[in-house]
């Protein structure tokens, strides 16, 4: 199975200052026949499931706001929420979808300082 | 918009078994493959099993292989999730999740999720 690392476990940080989240995984995630990444990053709110923000490590799924971003490729990836908002407050999480079985990384809280 | 109303959940004991379905609307549900997804406290979000748009075939965590059957009526937009032999270890929100097409693996919406506990 591929085990997802995420780091820092939780932070805080200022509303309107930058959060950076990364994601490592155990085996590339990086497809040689399309040339792209199996990851996706999820958001969820307290009580609420978890929602989709990027897959393929960087496209934004539709109605996200663009201070979220995914980058990165092969093993590690970021993401970067720019200009923290307070409903940005949550957890987030990777995924690899690469191969069966999808796994999660353990999740980043993220806090308002 | 896409709805995804899961039931069934409960308290059972462990051995017992347990029937869940989710209720899909506000889309096409005979053209999307559809996921189960659990959530414990203690071991976040753990993947459960996939089941391709037609049923055609299905992917399903080593966890649970032999104890638990996904399938799906298309005729109702129901997708279920049987479970024998339940552990305590199973004691999760269970949540119902599509995903992005015919055969995908990339989960775009879920449900709020079903509570299963597992308990004598």
């Amino acid at each position: 199975d591929i085990v997802m690392t995420q780091s820092p476990a939780s932070l805080a940080v200022s509303l309107g200052e930058r959060a950076t989240i990364n994601c490592k995984s155990s085996q590339s995630l990086l497809s040689s026949s399309d040339n792209k990444n199996y990851l996706a990053w999820y958001q969820q709110k307290p009580g609420q499931p978890p929602s989709l923000l990027v897959y393929w490590a960087s496209t934004r799924e539709s109605g996200v706001p663009d201070r979220f971003s995914g980058s990165g490729s092969g093993t590690d990836f970021t993401l970067t929420i720019t200009s923290l908002q307070a409903e940005d407050v949550a957890v987030y999480y990777c995924q690899q979808y690469y191969n069966s079985p999808l796994t999660f990384g353990g999740g980043t809280k993220v806090e308002i300082k | 918009q896409v709805q995804l109303v899961e039931s069934g959940g409960g308290v059972v004991q462990p051995g017992g078994s347990l029937r869940l379905s989710c209720a899909a609307s506000g889309f096409n549900f005979n053209n999307y493959a559809m996921h189960w997804v659990r959530q414990t406290p203690g071991k976040g979000l753990e993947w459960v099993t996939f089941i391709r748009y037609d049923a055609g075939y299905n992917y399903i965590a080593d966890s649970v292989k032999g104890r638990f059957t996904v399938s799906r009526d298309n005729s109702k937009n129901t997708l279920y999730l049987q479970m024998n032999s339940l552990r305590p270890e199973d004691t999760a929100v269970y949540y119902c999740t599509k995903a992005q097409g015919l055969g995908s693996f990339i989960i775009d919406y879920w449900g709020h999720g079903t509570q299963v506990t597992v308990s004598s």
